[in-house]
């Protein structure tokens, strides 16, 4: 299983270009998620996903739009790149199934690094 | 805002027990608590997870106040490769997953 898989792994953009964040999972999972994280900080919710063709604002939304069209991919877009975007991206998924075994345990991919300059 | 709240980092001597506490007073029935480990440039990586009981797995263990109000992850023995950021997070279906800043785990050799 690959898991969770995100391209680029890094990428500089200019102020005022857009771009794609690519996500993808392997494992059926319904739930997937996009976080950044500011360099020392915590994970901030940016967007999530309970199903294809649902998603849902997290905590810090502006500046971003997601679709979900199929159960594995979950782009994250970014219109009109700003210095405040540079931060690292996480995508992660989850089952949906609440029980003692699974848990819901979130598999996250290894990060996108992005710069805006 | 995160439903836990933890200390924002802890120190701990190589080879000595480390325990990092987790409050979640506004717990619900149906959260599980999940405990995550961030590693230097890595993405967060599932660490153990429990409704009641206590848990253990070959990581960790996991201790649950009986009002499921706190909790506690504990490493039976400190390595220098646990040093890593720790979060606790409450986990409940169809529902966005908020995590705090987490517990920066220093280990001291």
């Amino acid at each position: 299983n690959a898991g969770v898989t995100q391209t680029p792994k890094f990428r500089i953009l200019k102020i005022g270009q857009s771009m794609t964040l690519q996500c993808t999972q392997d494992m059926n999972h319904n739930y997937m998620y996009w976080y950044r994280q500011d360099p020392g900080m915590g994970l901030k919710l940016i967007y999530y996903s309970v199903g294809a063709g649902i998603t849902d604002k997290g905590e810090v939304p502006n500046g971003y739009n997601v679709s979900r069209s199929t159960t594995e991919d979950f782009p994250l877009r970014l219109e009109l790149a700003a210095p405040s975007q540079t931060s690292v991206y996480f995508c992660a998924s989850s089952w949906d199934r609440v029980d003692s075994y699974s848990g819901n345990t979130i598999y996250f991919g290894e990060g996108s690094w992005l710069t805006v300059v | 805002d995160a439903k836990t709240t933890q200390p924002n980092s802890m120190e701990s001597n190589e080879e000595e027990p480390v325990h990092l506490p987790c409050n979640h007073s506004t717990i619900s029935g149906t959260d599980y608590i999940h405990w995550y480990r961030q590693l230097p440039s890595q993405g967060p990586e599932y660490v153990i997870h429990g409704l009641t009981s206590n848990v253990n797995n070959r990581m960790a263990s996991l201790a649950i106040a009986e009002d499921r109000k706190s909790s506690t992850l504990i490493l039976h023995r400190a390595t220098l490769r646990d040093a890593a950021v720790y979060y606790c997070i409450l986990k409940t279906s169809y529902d966005k997953v908020i995590f705090g800043p987490g517990t920066s785990l220093s280990v001291i050799p």
